[in-house]
């Protein structure tokens, strides 16, 4: 089983509308969690870290579920700049961050 | 500017040629990160350093090389003897094992 598993997508959603997409992690005693931003042939960027409680930062908000060992990522009002592929980061009990392979999304005008 | 800085963007390696892949910050980062992305692919990582002169082999090390010398500075050579070394390569850093890593903006690798 793979550390870190994403539903590959892709999530093609029109303007407007809220998409949502899990990660899933397999070592439960992971202590932190990222998502980040990838577009087409550029690095990754980090779009926000995801506390225990959960956190927003405008249109996107991010869970954490320990009990099922996954992290979600909501985007609400999808616009068309945040067509790009997700990555999940879970960190374990080392200086190792495991990456999801991404989950594409991709907004309609 | 603080950041991560790789170079060259593109690289052209010719066969049975090593080439090396430059990686500075100066963000004042500890621990340093090479991943390897294919096509379609998520990040598989080569090789991490948490202090100078001290480095550990990722998942897939073999064919590669990595020194620590400086705090700054990480860099990997692509031997010879990886025989499949066309990719995107990343560099990240990050100051501390529950903190995010930051990534350079990657070196482009294709066989000639």
């Amino acid at each position: 089983r793979k550390e870190v598993e994403q539903d590959p997508g892709p999530f093609n959603v029109p303007e407007g509308a809220t998409v949502a997409f899990n990660c899933t992690y397999s070592n439960s005693a992971s202590q932190s969690f990222f998502w980040y931003r990838q577009d087409c042939r550029k690095e990754p960027k980090l779009l926000m870290s995801v506390y225990s409680s959960g956190n927003e930062d405008g249109r996107f908000t991010a869970q954490l579920n320990r009990a099922s060992q996954y992290i979600s990522l909501l985007i609400r009002d999808s616009k068309l700049s945040d067509s790009a592929t997700y990555l999940c980061a879970v960190n374990g009990n080392d200086y190792k961050l495991s990456f999801g392979a991404g989950t594409t999304v991709t907004v309609r005008a | 500017d603080g950041g991560i800085t790789q170079s060259p963007k593109y690289l052209f390696r010719k066969e049975g040629q090593n080439v090396t892949l430059s990686c500075e910050q100066n963000l004042n980062h500890d621990a340093m990160y090479w991943y390897r992305q294919d096509p379609g692919q998520g990040l598989r990582l080569i090789y991490y350093s948490q202090i100078v002169n001290d480095f550990q082999k990722g998942d897939i090390a073999e064919g590669y090389s990595v020194s620590r010398e400086k705090k700054e500075s990480f860099p990997l050579t692509v031997t010879s003897a990886q025989k499949n070394p066309t990719a995107f390569y990343l560099c990240a850093s990050r100051i501390g094992s529950n903190q995010p890593q930051h990534f350079g903006d990657g070196t482009r690798l294709s066989i000639l």
